[in-house]
Order: structure tokens, then sequence, then C-alpha cells
């Protein structure tokens, strides 16, 4: 089945610095990935919209300067979260869909990111 | 935009008995409802899917419904194992064109054996 691949799982950082979370598609190209933020027993709520060759669309309320997302291949989407800071602790997951399912077909996730900002 | 509402948010069952998850969603455009099962500190995986042209769809112990009148969709799992305590999401898409789909809130399932 589609797997997608996401890295690191578990990051710790120091207030300020800056952390980048990779996300593959490994057997399905994909021109759409989508990046989620989930709280503790809460929902997926969606970030921003990742689109190969184009800039991402961000969802209301998500600063796009913070939280800098790179689509630069069919199989690669980046989200980096530049100078974090102990509020952006989160866990991080990213999902992507098969471009030849078409826009109606399933979307497949990454294990997900947790990171924690110290 | 689309708005997805689920219920409950937890959801305690014994070994063998069934469990229903229900959810209704805002937007009549949208045609498209997955289910994932999300283990603790695992990813979502989808475990079935209905599309609006269809009422129901089984898949072994576990079944969707559809009633698009009135907005709603629900989530059978039959026989219930301790291997189905997980957390569950719904979701729509928002037929707006690019199907991006908003999660209901998700409804933490127990089994307990």
């Amino acid at each position: 089945g589609a797997v997608v691949s996401q890295h690191p799982s578990r990051v710790i950082c120091k207030s300020g610095t800056s952390v980048k979370i990779e996300c593959r598609s490994l057997d399905f190209q994909a021109t759409t990935m989508f990046w989620y933020r989930q709280f503790p027993k809460q929902s997926l709520m969606l970030m921003a919209t990742s689109n190969e060759g184009s800039k991402a669309t961000y969802e209301q309320g998500v600063e796009k300067d913070k939280f800098l997302i790179n689509h630069a291949s069919l199989t690669l989407s980046t989200l980096t979260v530049t100078s974090a800071h102990p509020e952006d602790s989160s866990f991080y997951i990213c999902s992507a869909r098969d471009r030849r399912g078409g826009i109606g077909s399933p979307l497949h996730f990454g294990n997900g990111t947790r990171l924690t900002v110290t | 935009g689309e708005n997805v509402e689920q219920h409950p948010s937890t959801l305690s069952v014994q070994e063998g008995d069934s469990a229903v998850i229900k959810c209704t969603y805002s937007d009549s455009a949208s045609n498209y409802f997955p289910w994932y099962k999300q283990e603790l500190g695992k990813r979502p995986q989808l475990i079935i899917d209905i599309r609006s042209n269809v009422g129901e769809k089984k898949d072994q112990r576990i079944a969707v419904t559809l009633n698009k009148t009135a907005k709603h969709f629900s989530l059978h799992i039959t026989e219930t194992q301790p291997e189905d305590s997980a957390v569950y999401f719904c979701a729509a898409s928002n037929g707006g064109g690019s199907y991006i789909p908003t999660f209901g809130r998700g409804t933490s399932l127990i089994v307990h054996p």
C-alpha cells in the first residue's frame, strides 16, 4: 500500500531555533500534501496544503512566516518551524494523496513528529 | 466551510459488543466520507470510506452508513475486540473541488476484555 515517511519522529529543540520536518511519499507521487497539527486528545487541525511547484495554501490563523512549507518535488514536502517557542510544542503530521487516485481518493498519513520546544 | 461534529467523544464497550460512532456534516456538497483509526502514538489509517452515491458499505466487522438527506454518517463495529481500541476520526470532504477532508474531533473507543 501507499507509504508516507515522516522524519524525524521526535525532536527536542531550544526556544528560538528552527526545526525542519520532512514528509516523503515512498511509492507514489503526490502533487498535494497536507500538514496537520494535533494536540493531545484532539482532532487533526489542518495547517496548510502543500502544492508541488507552487506556494502553500495556509489555513486561517496559521502564520506562514513561522511555518515554512516547501514542496520541491512530487515526493517530498518539508515543514520548517522557525524560531520555535514552547507553545509550538505539538504533534505534527503530514499526509499525501496519490495523484493517480484523483482528488477524491483517501489520504495516507506519515507517522507524525513530536516536537518539544524547551 | 465544512463543519463535522462527531459523537461520542469516548465510548467504552465490552468485548463482543457493537460500537457505533456518529458524525454530522454541514456542507451538502460534501461527497466523500472516510473513517480513520489512530492508535496511540501512531499515524491515522484509513479503515473504510463511503461516497455519496452509496448508502451503506461493509468490510467484515466494520460498516458505514450515510444519510445524505440528514447529512449524517455512522461507523458500526460489530463483535468488538480489544485491538479495536483506538481513536476513530470521521471526515467529510469539503466539496469545493479540492476534496480536503474536514475531520471530526475523534472518538476514543475502549474495548474491555
